[in-house]
């Protein structure tokens, strides 16, 4: 079993529509929570960010965590042509202590998501 | 500022020979990561380097190695090119490679399309 699932889609919804991204995961050490998007033939940019449970939003982007189903979402409230990209969800390593690198993420296999006009 | 700058973006190799690739961060940043993205596998972290030192490393084979210089830049080398080796190679940088550089995310390069023939 991999350590973060995210089911790959593709996604395809009209304008205007609210999208759902979701990953589970399996360790319960994880504490933090990314979202990024990327863009085809650009690298993966940082969208948000949370911390242990509960949701957190950000203009028309929410992201929610649900530690005790390991379960981890984005919502995209009236999606835009120009959120056409793939979203990965990403996790770093458990930490209960400084130190740790945030330059190790496991990620998601990645949402293929399309908005059409 | 400038992003993250990989070079070369293309790159075309035969089965067998070896391959160097560089990474410049953005500058002021002293972390840097590579990671390997496949259709099939997505992301995966290779290995990860701050000042000069690799701090963590990837389930990847020997064949793949990194360095780190003192101005910050990484390269990264893999010998023996097998045709699984194709493959966007990213980069990554932060500013720090601590639990505190949590408000201080990955900053991607767009990466180097390797092919190998």
């Amino acid at each position: 079993q991999k350590e973060v699932e995210q089911d790959p889609g593709p996604l395809s919804v009209p304008e205007g529509a609210i999208v759902s991204l979701n990953c589970t995961y399996s360790n319960s050490a994880f504490q933090y929570f990314m979202w990024y998007r990327q863009y085809s033939r650009k690298g993966p940019e940082l969208l948000m960010y949370t911390y242990s449970s509960g949701n957190k939003e950000d203009g028309r982007f929410t992201a929610q965590v649900d530690k005790s189903s390991k379960y981890i979402s984005l919502f995209i409230r009236d999606s835009q042509p120009s959120d056409s990209a793939t979203y990965l969800c990403a996790i770093p390593p458990g930490s209960n202590a400084g130190g740790t690198s945030y330059g190790k993420l496991t990620f998601g296999q990645g949402t293929i998501l399309t908005v059409h006009p | 500022k400038a992003g993250v700058t990989q070079t070369p973006r293309y790159l075309i190799k035969t089965r067998g020979q070896q391959v160097t690739l560089s990474c410049s961060p953005i500058s002021g940043h002293r972390s840097v990561s590579w990671y390997q993205q496949t259709p099939g596998q997505g992301l995966q972290f290779l290995f990860e380097y701050f000042s000069e030192t690799q701090r963590n490393k990837g389930n990847f084979p020997g064949r793949f190695s990194g360095r780190q210089f003192s101005n910050s830049r990484s390269e990264m080398n893999v010998s023996t090119l097998e045709l699984g080796d194709s493959a966007l190679y990213l980069c990554a940088s932060s500013l720090v490679g601590q639990r505190s550089s949590y408000n201080s995310p990955l900053h991607f390069g767009n990466g180097t399309r390797l092919t190998v023939t």
